[in-house]
């Protein structure tokens, strides 16, 4: 079935280093989102991507969705302690069915 | 508005007991779904739903049930509770389709003994 592969699993970083985290699919992507969960909380919608090249910055928060539609990347620029927390990718699943099908993840650590 | 809600926040149950988790939403939003999340694998749908009388099984439905008898609730049924269903269950919700942005509830977290 559709998988979205989310890579790395886990990133430490130094407060001020650059992070990214990226999404790949098999299939072609008809769209992609991005969300973010602290620890603790619930995942928390960033931005939803749809045409092929698209680029969509929030402040440090960068969004790019790869000319094929099957990858996906967020760059954060000058990481700060706010931006802790698990970032996932997710998209259509393959099929036509209406399910979204999540990646397993990015943890983000950020050592002050 | 007050969002996806979801009762219990946590929940302690012994294997083989069964349970309903409650999940309501006040946006009128006519897709609904359940995840659970587990440490290292990420958010797996459970069941959805696109409107009122409308289920469909996810990626893991064996030992839940679901139902949509309104727009404002989905419950998830587990009917004999296993240590496997351990897990953070959340609920969210979207206007008029899967591909919108999903409202998250502040989920479940269940132990099953």
């Amino acid at each position: 079935g559709q998988q979205v592969m989310q890579i790395p699993q886990y990133q430490h970083v130094q407060e001020g280093e650059d992070f990214t985290t990226y999404c790949n699919s098999s299939t072609t992507l008809s769209n992609i989102q991005w969300y973010k969960q602290r620890p603790g909380g619930h995942p928390v919608f960033l931005i939803q991507l749809v045409k092929s090249g698209e680029v969509k910055k929030q402040k440090r928060l960068t969004f790019q969705f790869g000319e094929a539609k099957k990858n996906s990347s967020l760059h954060i620029t000058a990481t700060q302690t706010t931006d802790v927390g698990t970032y996932f990718c997710a998209g259509p699943a393959q099929g036509g069915s209406e399910k979204l099908v999540f990646g397993k993840g990015t943890k983000l650590t950020v050592n002050p | 508005n007050a969002g996806v809600t979801q009762t219990p926040k946590f929940q302690v149950l012994k294997t083989g007991q069964s349970m309903t988790l409650q999940c309501a939403q006040d946006m009128n939003h006519e897709y609904m779904s359940w995840y659970r999340q587990d440490p290292g694998m990420g958010l797996r749908l459970i069941h959805y739903s696109v409107g009122a009388g409308i289920t469909d099984q996810g990626e893991v439905p064996n030992g839940y049930n679901v139902s949509r008898s309104t727009t404002e609730d989905f419950p998830l049924r587990l009917l004999s509770a296993a240590p496997s269903q351990t897990s953070v269950y959340f609920c969210a919700s979207s206007s008029r389709t899967y591909y919108n942005e999903q409202f998250f509830g502040p989920g479940t977290r269940l132990t099953v003994l």
